[in-house]
């Protein structure tokens, strides 16, 4: 089975705290994503990756950045958090050439205070 | 125009009804199509693909109509645990692997 894991399932941080979210899988997948979830907005996507060091922007990208060192290790960075990313934090990787199935991680739910 | 819409609902079904979904989609390059289920404060996980055929899976049936670009899911003989949000998915031809979720139909099934 294929298992993504989230380094945290609940953290709260103050305005202006660099914070770091961190997320594992263990299938070898090349792609990995982060997403945030919010309700009436459905997932939009922050960043992606499709390998080591590689990285694209997705559809709000603005006051985020990620970090992939090690293929099975996608960091997403709130470099001065704000009030505004407070929101569930999604992990999810896919393998490249596959089915385009993505699997998630179980969130970060984010309070930023 | 959202890439990917659906009606958020809440549907509120007795056990045992059948109960549909739609969703339509807006770019007509996009190639394939699915639908996550997500419970309560849990994560997305893929319920099933959508071929142009059409295809089942036990109680679940789901369809694409590609010259109307939409989505549909049909669950027959609905369940308690089927009790879920349901996204509508598809894959964005521009971006390698990227998929474009709706903001998914919120489905209650009441005993």
């Amino acid at each position: 089975d294929v298992k993504v894991t989230q380094s945290s399932r609940y953290l709260v941080k103050r305005t202006g705290e660099k914070v770091f979210l961190e997320c594992v899988q263990d299938m070898d997948h090349e792609n990995m994503f982060w997403y945030r979830q919010d309700p009436g907005l459905g997932l939009r996507l922050i960043y992606f990756s499709y390998d080591v060091k590689m990285k694209e922007k997705g559809d709000i990208p603005e006051g985020y950045s990620v970090s992939r060192e090690k293929k099975e290790r996608f960091s997403l960075i709130l470099e001065s958090a704000s009030t505004n990313q407070t929101s569930m934090y999604l992990c999810a990787s896919s393998l490249e050439g596959g089915t385009y199935e993505q699997y998630f991680g179980p969130g970060t739910r984010l309070t930023v205070t | 125009r959202k890439e990917v819409e659906q009606d958020p609902g809440p549907f509120n079904v007795p056990e045992g009804a059948t109960v549909a979904f739609n969703c339509t989609y807006s770019n007509s390059a996009s190639q394939s199509f699915f639908w996550y289920r997500q419970d309560c404060r849990k994560e997305p996980k893929l319920l099933m693909s959508v071929y142009s055929s059409g295809n089942e899976d036990g109680r679940f049936t789901a369809q694409l109509n590609r010259a109307s670009q939409y989505i549909s899911l049909l669950i027959r003989d609905s369940k308690l645990s089927d009790s879920a949000t349901y996204l509508c998915v598809v894959n964005n031809p521009q971006g390698a692997q990227k998929l474009v979720f709706g903001q998914g139909t919120r489905l209650t099934i009441n005993p």
